[in-house]
C-alpha cells in the first residue's frame, strides 16, 4: 500500500544460521533505511543509503550488514544474531536523506532462538 | 537520551471523542513528524510541521508545536474506532540524515 515491501514478513532462525531481509520500494526513492523496532523501546535507526552510498551507521554490531545494490533495493543480511536481536525490523524509503517523509515497509518480524 | 517522548503513553477514549497526545523534545529542531502505526505493521506518515510553523491541518487531525516549549501536539477530533493504533513524533535535526523517534501513545478508540 505504501510502494515499499520487505520480505519475508516473518522469520525464524537460530543463532548460527545467515538469513537476509529484503527491502524493494517502487516510489522512485533514492534514500532507504533500516530501523529496528523493539517492544517497549523507541524505533532506533540502524542504516541510511543515500543514491546506494551508506551515510549513517548508528553503532549496529557487525552481525547485521546491509546492502544496497541500487536505489530500489535494500538488504539487510544476517549472522551469528542472539535472542536480543529478535524484533520487528522495519524498512523505509524518501526521495533524498535529507530531512524528507519516509514511507515505511510492513516490517519484517524476527524471532532469533 | 531520547529526543521524542510522547505522552501519555496509552489512551482510551469513546468515539467521537478528541484525542490529544503531545509530543517534547529536548534539542533544537529542523520539523518534526507524527507516524501511525497499526499493531506489528510499518509507520504511515500523517503530517510534517516544520520548525517555522506553528499549526497545521490535515482533515481531522491538527498539529501544534512550540519551540520554545520544545514540544508538539497532535489532535484527532471527532475519533473513529479504526484511529486505534499507536502515533509516535520523530523529529529531524539539522546537519544529520537521523530522524529520532519516541516510544509512542498507545490510542485505543471504543466503539
Amino acid at each position: 500500500e505504501t510502494g515499499v515491501t520487505q520480505t519475508p514478513r516473518h522469520l525464524v532462525m537460530g543463532m548460527t544460521n545467515k538469513k537476509s531481509l529484503k527491502c524493494e520500494q517502487h516510489l522512485g526513492h533514492n534514500a532507504m533505511y533500516w530501523y529496528k523496532q523493539s517492544a517497549k523501546k523507541p524505533l532506533e535507526l540502524m542504516f541510511v543509503y543515500n543514491f546506494k552510498e551508506q551515510t549513517e551507521n548508528n553503532s549496529v554490531p557487525s552481525r547485521f550488514s546491509p546492502e544496497c545494490p541500487n536505489s530500489s533495493h535494500l538488504f539487510l543480511h544476517l549472522h551469528t544474531l542472539q535472542p536480543e536481536d529478535s524484533a520487528l525490523y522495519l524498512c523505509a524509503s524518501s526521495p533524498h536523506a535529507d530531512q524528507e517523509t519516509q514511507y515505511f515497509g510492513p516490517g519484517t518480524r524476527l524471532l532469533v532462538l | 537520551s531520547q529526543q521524542g517522548e510522547e505522552d501519555p503513553q496509552a489512551l482510551s477514549i469513546q468515539e467521537g471523542e478528541n484525542a490529544t497526545m503531545n509530543c517534547s523534545y529536548k534539542t533544537s529542531i529542523n520539523n518534526l513528524q507524527w507516524y501511525r502505526q497499526n499493531s506489528g505493521r510499518g509507520l504511515v506518515h500523517l503530517i510534517l510541521i516544520r520548525s517555522n510553523e506553528r499549526e497545521k491541518h490535515s482533515g481531522r487531525l491538527r498539529v501544534t508545536l512550540d519551540t520554545s516549549k520544545k514540544s508538539s501536539s497532535l489532535l484527532i477530533t471527532a475519533s473513529r474506532a479504526a484511529d486505534t493504533a499507536s502515533y509516535f513524533c520523530a523529529t529531524g535535526t539539522s546537519g544529520t540524515y537521523k530522524y529520532i523517534f519516541g516510544t509512542g501513545t498507545r490510542l485505543k478508540v471504543l466503539a
